[in-house]
C-alpha cells in the first residue's frame, strides 16, 4: 500500500487560511469517507484535528475543516494562528483492514 | 483522565527481538480497537498494526510475520512482540485508540524509542 501524497510544505499569514491536500487512490481516500487528519507539534504524539472526512474532535476549534472531492481529501485551517505551525499527517482506511498514511506537510505561519 | 503509557523501547541488535506494552487507563479498554503507529526520525507517521475488540489482527506487508500484536483486556493492555529486527525497523512507536471512526486515532501514547543497531 502506497502512502497518501501530501505537499512537503504550506505556509500563510496570521488570519489567513491555508489548505493542505492528501490524494490518494480510488482504494483508499476515493473509496471510503475514513478520512482523518492529525496535527503534530516537534516531539509530541500526533493529535486528532478531523475525522470521517469531515467530523471535528471536541475540543478542537472551527477553524480546522475537512472536505473530499474524488480522490482527495483537504484540510483547511481558518484564521491561522502561530499555534498553528506544526506537521499535518491524513490517513485513511484502505480496504481488508489496511490503514494508510500521508507523508506529512509542515505548516509554516510566517 | 483517559490514558495511554507506552514502554518496552530500547536497543537491540538486528535480528533481535523486542516487546512493547501498552497501558490504558480512563476508559473501557475492551470496547475499542487498538493500534501501533511508528515514526522514523524526522519521518512520517505509518500505520503497524492493528488488534479488534474480538482479537483479530491486521498488519501492513512491511512487517507481516515478523511483528505480532495482542492485547489482555484483564489487563487493561495491549503488546507488540516485534521480532527478526532490522535497522529500518528504528523510530518512536507511539499506540493509539481508535476512536472517532473507522481508522482514526483520537487517544495516543507519548510514544517509546526503538533503535535497532549493532
Amino acid at each position: 500500500q502506497s502512502a497518501l501524497t501530501q505537499p512537503p510544505s504550506a505556509s500563510g499569514s496570521p488570519g489567513q487560511s491555508v489548505t493542505i491536500s492528501c490524494t490518494g487512490t480510488s482504494s483508499d481516500v476515493g473509496g471510503y469517507d475514513y478520512v482523518s487528519w492529525y496535527q503534530q507539534h516537534p516531539g509530541k504524539a500526533p493529535k486528532l484535528m478531523i475525522y470521517e472526512v469531515t467530523k471535528r474532535p471536541s475540543g478542537v476549534p472551527d477553524r480546522f475543516s475537512g472536505s473530499k472531492s474524488g480522490n482527495t481529501a483537504s484540510l483547511t485551517v481558518s484564521g491561522l494562528q502561530p499555534e498553528d505551525e506544526a506537521d499535518y499527517y491524513c490517513n485513511s482506511y484502505a480496504g481488508s483492514n489496511n490503514l494508510v498514511f500521508g507523508g506529512g506537510t509542515k505548516l509554516t505561519v510566517l | 483522565e483517559v490514558q495511554l503509557v507506552e514502554s518496552g523501547g530500547g536497543l537491540v541488535q538486528p535480528g533481535g527481538s523486542l516487546r512493547l506494552s501498552c497501558a490504558a487507563s480512563g476508559f473501557t479498554f475492551s470496547s475499542y480497537d487498538m493500534h501501533w503507529v511508528r515514526q522514523r526520525t524526522g519521518k512520517g507517521l505509518e500505520w503497524v498494526s492493528g488488534i479488534g475488540t474480538a482479537g483479530d489482527t491486521y498488519y501492513p506487508g512491511s512487517v507481516k510475520g515478523r511483528f505480532t500484536i495482542s492485547r489482555e483486556d484483564a489487563k487493561n493492555s495491549f503488546y507488540l512482540q516485534m521480532n527478526s529486527l532490522r535497522a529500518g525497523d528504528t523510530a518512536v512507536y507511539y499506540c493509539a485508540r481508535e476512536g472517532g471512526g473507522v481508522g482514526s486515532f483520537d487517544i495516543w501514547g507519548q510514544g517509546t524509542m526503538v533503535t535497532v543497531s549493532s
